[in-house]
């Protein structure tokens, strides 16, 4: 166990939809990473916070937001959903923000219908 | 900018036998290199990383890498294999100056009797 908690862990909505994916990092962890695993395009990356703020960018569509709350959960927003967007979804946190300490959650497995 | 390349998107051995899993990488700085398992329906865990310390870098179950610079090579060995060992594994890279994990194809490992 990572100590970093997704949910759900399974999501199966229809095209056009908009779904959240909630993440808890390890107790302390001040930085949240999120990735995407498709079949297609591998693992990507999509987004960083640290601390509540934006800290870097990768692929992510515009459709796709994401924040970190005060309490440091993190939340991916994922709209006007396309059949594409299947994927399984992962969180990762890190305590000071670098990517040597991060460790992964199991995943958000989205279906999109 | 950074990338790896792993070669051979599967692998099988026998049990007992060596397990050799290649990554190459591109990096314009020196950098932090990475070996993730991915057991089925699970999430990403750390097998090993390499930020610049000794370069054999040794491991969680066994298993081990050696970052040869000259050959901008990180792959990953294990002396025996065992049945458990069956997973996806990942070569990542990351630049010093940069949070996010930039992931290879990925290597499925199968592990025969």
């Amino acid at each position: 166990d990572s100590g970093v908690t997704q949910t759900p862990k399974h999501l199966i909505t229809a095209t056009g939809q908009r779904v959240t994916l909630r993440c808890s990092p390890r107790s302390g962890d001040l930085s949240v990473y999120w990735y995407q695993q498709s079949l297609d395009q591998g693992l990507q990356f999509l987004i960083q916070y640290y601390n509540g703020e934006e800290r870097a960018k990768g692929n992510i569509l515009e459709r796709f937001s994401a924040q970190q709350f005060p309490d440091l959960h993190s939340e991916l927003n994922l709209s006007s959903l396309e059949l594409g967007d299947s994927a399984l979804y992962f969180c990762a946190s890190s305590h000071r923000g670098r990517n040597t300490e991060a460790f992964f959650g199991q995943g958000t497995r989205l279906t999109v219908v | 900018a950074q990338s790896v390349t792993q070669l051979g998107s599967h692998v099988s051995v026998s049990e007992g036998a060596l397990v050799l899993l290649r990554c190459n990488y591109s990096s314009s700085v020196p950098p932090y290199l990475f070996w993730y398992v991915q057991y089925p329906n699970q999430g990403l865990q750390l097998l090993l990383k390499y930020t610049s310390a000794a370069t054999l870098v040794k491991g969680i179950n066994g298993f081990e890498a050696e970052f040869k610079k000259s050959e901008t090579s990180f792959h990953l060995t294990k002396p025996s294999a065992h049945m458990s060992d069956a997973a996806e594994y990942f070569c990542a890279v990351s630049a010093r100056n940069t949070d996010k994990l930039i992931f290879g194809t990925g290597t499925r490992l199968q592990v025969f009797p």
